[in-house]
């Protein structure tokens, strides 16, 4: 079964924490991820994915396929990262299966 | 990178009724897709609807609920039909399309802005 998890609904963290938000994922493929975000009335967006193996913003994320799992991290939280983030997997068929999201909030 | 509108913003209908949601793309695109978020909920892949060819339904979802139109490749409409209240939820269409930072190989999804509908 195709499955993307974030256990933690809401996530808060103060100011120059770090942050590392959690997915796992199940697919019996070579699995494609990605992040995406949606900050305050904005639409969704892309952040990053793991092929391409960048830090956007401050934030990476590494595949790891023996834990199946694709952390999202970030050294110093700032309060513009606020925003809710999703994981999600790509399959074989284009499709895009996302993750019930988790919202951070960053304290001053 | 693809820009994509829908229409409406936002609605709120009586149940029973339908309602029909617009998403222009401003590139040509083979698959464009509609998913669905229910409050506090993530977003649920409805369909997958191809230009020439009849959209594919995920399960759970079936097309006298939700028909889809693809008439042309930068355009789709879909029909939330007989309206309830459990139907209230924002839809959101979705392309995939070369990015700012992709290459030619890599494509990432792009969405509209969604369309709030609330059902009474």
């Amino acid at each position: 079964a195709q499955r993307v998890t974030q256990p933690e609904k809401l996530l808060s963290v103060f100011k120059g924490a770090p942050v590392e938000l959690k997915c796992n994922y199940s697919y019996s493929g070579s699995p494609e991820l990605f992040w995406y975000v949606q900050y305050s009335r904005q639409r969704l967006q892309l952040l990053l994915r793991h092929i391409s193996r960048e830090s956007i913003k401050g934030f990476t994320a590494d595949l790891n396929k023996g834990e199946t799992s694709f952390h999202l991290k970030k050294p110093f939280a700032q309060e513009e990262d606020s925003a809710m983030y999703y994981c999600a997997l790509r399959t074989s068929y284009d499709k895009v299966i996302f993750g019930p999201g988790t919202s951070l909030s960053v304290i001053p | 990178s693809a820009v994509i509108s829908q229409k409406p913003s936002r609605d709120i209908c009586q149940r029973g009724t339908s309602l029909t949601i617009q998403c222009q793309v401003d590139s040509q695109v083979t698959m464009m897709f509609w998913y669905r978020q229910q409050p506090g909920q993530s977003l649920t892949l409805i369909a997958t609807a191809n230009q020439g060819s009849e959209a594919t339904y995920e399960s759970g979802f079936v097309i006298d609920k939700f028909p889809i139109s693809r008439p042309n490749l930068t355009f789709s409409t879909l029909t939330v039909s007989n309206m309830s209240p459990e139907d209230s939820s924002i839809y959101l269409c979705s392309v995939r399309d070369r990015g700012r930072r992709s290459n030619i190989m890599n494509t990432e999804a792009f969405f509209g802005q969604g369309t709030r509908l609330t059902v009474v």
